[in-house]
């Protein structure tokens, strides 16, 4: 059974970084693509990021281009995100996701980070 | 990249049949045939229910369906059942990022 299991959540002050960690199991991790998808408070879900099997490719949405990294560890399997100068709108939960050809086969239960003063 | 627009609420009575409709652009729904919708109950994740346009996953009942024409995709549920009310959502590919729909709010009545 694929499991996803987010950490690294919180509460945050404008500017400030954190890093989402998601540990994987269930799969042979170093075979899929990964990603992060966030959700708003009440609101609809939004892409963030994506890696390939070995972490040479990273692709990103535009709003957290240059302010976020995705990375991995395939020896620990292991998803992470590390975001700096997070602002107030990157409040949402934060779910990581197993990407299997162009579709988002299985989720996290997510993180929450809270960006606010 | 804009969402992809979904009524905001269907609702039908069980056994009834219901279709959201995802409406995006020649950019996304209408560019790809990489059309997928999740199912989310309130507080928990979202879950796979449809992938490239119409394919179902292993474990998802044959009353969901998908289809696409154009720049709409559309999610049907037939025979709907009580623990069919959820929120569900669209994505698709768009070149590079993904774009996901407004989501929509299935009623059971």
């Amino acid at each position: 059974e694929v499991q996803l299991v987010e950490s690294g959540g919180g509460l945050v002050q404008p500017g400030g970084s954190l890093r989402l960690s998601c540990a994987a199991s269930g799969f042979t991790f170093s075979s899929y693509w990964m990603s992060w998808v966030r959700q708003a408070p009440g609101k609809g879900l939004e892409w963030v990021a994506k890696i390939n099997e070995d972490g040479s490719g990273k692709y990103y949405v535009d709003s957290v281009k240059g302010r976020s990294t995705i990375s991995r560890d395939n020896a620990e399997k292991s998803l992470y995100l590390d975001m700096n100068s997070l602002r107030v709108e990157d409040t949402a939960v934060y779910y990581c996701a197993r990407y299997d050809a162009y579709h988002f086969a299985d989720w996290g239960e997510g993180t929450l980070v809270t960006v606010s003063a | 990249q804009s969402a992809l627009t979904q009524p905001r609420s269907v609702s039908g009575s069980p056994g009834q049949s219901v279709t959201i409709s995802c409406t995006g652009t020649s950019s996304d729904v209408g560019g790809y045939n990489y059309v997928s919708w999740y199912q989310q109950y309130p507080g928990k994740a979202p879950k796979l229910m449809i992938s490239d346009v119409n394919k179902r996953p292993s474990g998802v009942p044959d009353r969901f369906s998908g289809s696409k024409s154009g720049n709409t995709a559309s999610l049907t549920i037939s025979g709907l059942q009580a623990e069919d009310e959820a929120d569900y959502f669209c994505c698709s590919f768009a070149g590079s990022p993904y774009v996901f729909g407004t989501g929509t709010k299935v009623t059971v009545l």
